[in-house]
Formats: structure tokens, C-alpha cells, sequence
């Protein structure tokens, strides 16, 4: 069946580091991919999507690149910032209702 | 900007008991989706609709109920609750199956 993984549980950063938090995926079907963003006690929200391969794609500072060929969307900041510490997920559609979240990656932006 | 809203935030149930989450949105979407969030797990779907009157169960379906008796309402019903139950409760809905979610603040739930 369609699957997301993301690896890092937990990944701590200091401040101004680039922040990379990685993405892989399975499925046999058309895709869109997404990044949603929960801070603390609040609901998720998108951040990022994509359905277009090889294309990059950004928003607030934030960017990934759809790569079929490898089934990766990592996504990607040159510079972390305090207020990025967050919950992110990484999820897949495949073109109808259901979407398919990953574990999640807790980022820990540090002075 | 899109709105769900949930109710109750938080509650604490008792093992066996009944619980019934409310969900209501404002966007005009057809699509609606429940999820319950636990550490390690992410997102998981229960149940999902796309019409007024239909319901389909999600991934982990066993032990949930749902009911959808207009566009803008959701229901999530646990007949007998569990302690596995405890967990963060969204409930999300979008235009297309394919497009964004917007998410509702959470429901706390604790079965005891």
C-alpha cells in the first residue's frame, strides 16, 4: 500500500544552520506530496505541495523538490529560526480522497 | 479563510462510556476527514466522507463511528470508549480529494 517515512524523529538544530528534514514515499499511483507544519497546540497547516517532478517549491522560506525518480520530497531552509521548532509531516496523496501521513519530524531550533 | 471548528477541546471519558466529537466547517467543502494523532504514529485517518449522508472508514476504522448529516457537520462517535483511545482528535476537510486540508484546533480526549 502507499506509505510515507521520514526518518528523523527528532532533529535539534541551532540557530542559522540549514535545516534539512527528509521525506521518502511508495506508491503506484499519480502523486501529490505535501509538508503541513503544527506548532505547539495548534492544528496542522500546510506548508508546502507539490505534484510536479523535478520542480521547486517554496513558501515562507521554506522549499522541496519532487524527485519521482528517487520518491523523495526533503524539505529544506538555509537558515533555522527560533520559530521554526515545530512538528512537521511529510504526506502523499495519490490523486482521490485519502491522504497517507509519515510519523513525523519534531524540529528543536536552539540558541 | 477556511474555518473548522470542534467541540468539545478536551474531554475525559470513562472506559465504556459514550463519546460523540463534533465537527463543523464553514468552507463549503465537500470533503471531511477525522484523524487521531499519537506520538510515533502521526496522523492517522478513522473515517472520511465526501457527501452529506455517507461515511467511509479510513485506515483505522475499529471501535469508531461517523456520521455526516449535512455538508458542514461531522460527527466521530465511539459507541464504548477504550483507554487505547486516549489521543488527539482533528478533523480536517477539503475542496478536492487532492488538494490542501484545513485542519481543526484538536480534541483532547482522555478515556480513563
Amino acid at each position: 500500500g502507499d506509505s510515507v517515512t521520514q526518518t528523523e524523529g527528532l532533529v535539534t538544530l541551532t540557530e542559522g544552520l540549514p535545516v534539512m528534514l527528509n521525506c521518502t514515499y511508495q506508491t503506484a499511483y499519480s502523486t501529490f506530496l505535501f509538508w503541513y507544519v503544527q506548532h505547539l497546540n495548534e492544528a496542522p497547516k500546510l506548508l508546502l505541495k507539490s505534484s510536479t517532478d523535478n520542480k521547486r517549491t517554496e513558501h515562507q522560506g521554506f522549499h522541496a523538490t519532487l524527485h519521482k525518480s528517487s520518491s523523495s520530497f526533503h524539505l529544506q531552509k538555509s537558515s533555522a529560526q527560533l520559530s521554526d521548532s515545530a512538528l512537521y509531516y511529510c504526506a502523499l496523496n495519490t490523486g482521490n480522497y485519502k491522504y497517507v501521513f509519515g510519523a513525523g519530524t519534531r524540529l528543536k531550533v536552539i540558541a | 479563510e477556511a474555518a473548522v471548528t470542534q467541540s468539545p477541546r478536551s474531554k475525559v471519558a470513562v472506559t465504556g462510556g459514550k463519546v460523540t466529537l463534533s465537527c463543523h466547517q464553514t468552507n463549503n467543502h465537500d470533503y471531511m476527514y477525522w484523524y487521531r494523532q499519537d506520538t510515533g504514529h502521526g496522523l492517522r485517518l478513522i473515517h472520511y466522507s465526501y457527501v452529506a449522508d455517507s461515511t467511509e472508514k479510513g485506515d483505522i476504522p475499529d471501535g469508531y463511528k461517523a456520521s455526516r448529516p449535512s455538508q458542514e457537520n461531522f460527527s466521530l462517535i465511539l459507541e464504548l470508549a477504550s483507554l487505547s483511545q486516549t489521543a488527539v482528535y482533528f478533523c480536517a476537510s477539503s475542496d478536492r480529494g487532492d488538494d490542501e486540508q484545513y485542519f481543526g484546533p484538536g480534541t483532547r480526549l482522555t478515556v480513563l
